[in-house]
């Protein structure tokens, strides 16, 4: 089957790390997508991981292990503005795509 | 520049009729998706279309019809068939040679 599970909701704090696991289990698997959605609009693109490893752009940094079916993007330097939801979706080779629910962070002062 | 339009960007109806959302693109993208979300949830698909003239259910295509005439335009319609028809609907595009999709703004319909 398809499945993605990514925890519902965090909190952190202003100037701290978080991470935000997802593991999957799907078929066809070509790469992982994160994507940051604020409330009521649509979801922008943060990284995509097709290969093992961890890629850095910035403050965020995404992790992927196929092997173990997993991923995590991690925030530095959190800001109040990074408040919002962090989609995880997986693509396969028929360029479908499914979505976790969504981690919904919250960044507290 | 270019991008995806959806309009309108909030859209009522009364039970019972049929509505159609409009998704424009001008990035000469092959592919065309629609999505539903819900509160709180992700993003399920609806349809998909790889090609003009070609698309093809996603996960719950029922209560919903679209069609791919151009390459820049997939419209959605929300029939009386879908039984709850109220959330927010995103279009999104992807090149052929590229596994990204772009996302339109989004349409929240409410039924009343």
């Amino acid at each position: 089957g398809q499945n993605i599970d990514q925890p519902t909701e965090m909190t952190a704090t202003e100037g701290a790390i978080v991470q935000i696991n997802c593991t999957y289990q799907t078929s066809g698997f070509n790469g992982l997508f994160w994507y940051q959605q604020h409330a009521g609009e649509a979801p922008t693109f943060l990284s995509y991981n097709v290969l093992d490893g961890l890629e850095e752009k910035g403050r965020f940094s995404s992790f992927l292990s196929r092997s173990k079916g997993y991923s995590y993007l991690l925030l530095k330097e959190l800001q109040m503005k990074d408040s919002a939801s962090y989609l995880c979706a997986t693509t396969s080779g028929t360029y479908k795509y499914i979505f976790g629910t969504g981690t919904r962070l919250k960044v507290l002062a | 520049d270019g991008g995806i339009t959806q309009s309108p960007k909030y859209l009522f109806r009364k039970e019972g009729q049929n509505v159609t959302l409009s998704c424009e693109q001008n990035l000469n993208h092959d592919a065309m998706y629609w999505y539903r979300q819900d509160p709180g949830q992700g993003l399920r698909l609806i349809y998909y279309s790889q090609i003009v003239n070609d698309f093809q259910k996603g996960d719950i295509a029922e209560g919903y019809s679209v069609s791919r005439e151009k390459k820049e335009s997939f419209p959605l319609t929300v029939t009386s068939a879908q039984k709850n028809p109220t959330a927010f609907y995103l279009c999104a595009s992807r090149r052929g040679t590229s596994d990204e999709q772009f996302f339109g703004p989004g349409t929240r319909l409410t039924v009343l």
